[in-house]
């Protein structure tokens, strides 16, 4: 089955500077990936998403991208803020019929005013 | 669209009692749901899929006595933890697969066990 590698697991950066995240997945056949933010307490939210049949997705601030070849995909947050303080979890899924997404281990993100 | 309401948002119980959390699909019919688990400080680990009208599919070392899921429509899933002891407190989520989309998650349920 797929294995999600999610590194680092604790990560502190001032605020206004970038944040990098990555993920390596173990399932070729993967081909949709999201990255969710979770807060205390509640269920995680879709960041951003990206498909096999794209190498990069921006939305303002954030960014992911994929490198099918090497297995590795990376979320890419610019101009970080105190409000973008969570969890951040990488997934994978063969997005199809009953394919569960599987989670990496997260990442806890500190933005330090 | 696509949103899935999960019930109840937290539980406190006693050991050796029952509990049933429901999600709901409020405006797509979800043919299937995964339920997943997550203790403090950890990932959302998968237990189970359930698909509507046939039995669930249970992860690698959970138990589907313990944890029974029902998928009797094509809105509704529920996760029924019976016996609960202490260890079995957790964070509950529930999601469904969206066509074309990706996927939606439940609010997520706190089960506290006491």
């Amino acid at each position: 089955g797929e294995n999600v590698e999610q590194h680092p697991s604790t990560l502190s950066v001032q605020e206004g500077d970038s944040a990098v995240i990555k993920c390596t997945y173990s399932d070729s056949a993967s081909n949709y990936f999201p990255w969710y933010k979770q807060e205390l307490g509640k269920g995680p939210q879709l960041i951003i998403d990206i498909r096999s049949n794209v190498g990069e997705k921006k939305d303002q601030r954030i960014a992911v991208t994929l490198n099918k070849t090497a297995k590795h995909f990376s979320l890419h947050i610019t101009e970080t803020q105190p409000e973008d303080s969570a969890v951040y979890f990488c997934a994978a899924s063969r997005g199809a019929g009953n394919t569960p997404l599987v989670f990496g281990k997260g990442t806890r993100l500190s933005v330090i005013a | 669209g696509a949103v899935v309401s999960q019930h109840p948002s937290w539980v406190i119980c006693k050991s050796g009692t029952s509990v049933k959390i429901e999600c709901r699909s409020l405006d797509f019919q979800a043919t299937t749901m995964f339920w997943y688990r997550q203790f403090p400080k950890q990932s959302l680990m998968l237990m189970a899929t359930s698909n509507e009208g046939s039995k669930a599919t249970y992860e690698q070392g959970v138990e589907k006595d313990k944890f029974l899921i029902n998928h009797a429509s094509l809105t509704l899933s529920t996760l029924t933890v019976t016996s609960a002891h202490p260890e079995d407190s957790s964070f509950y989520i529930c999601s469904a697969r969206i066509a074309n989309y990706g996927y939606t998650f439940g609010s997520g349920t706190r089960l506290t066990v006491v």
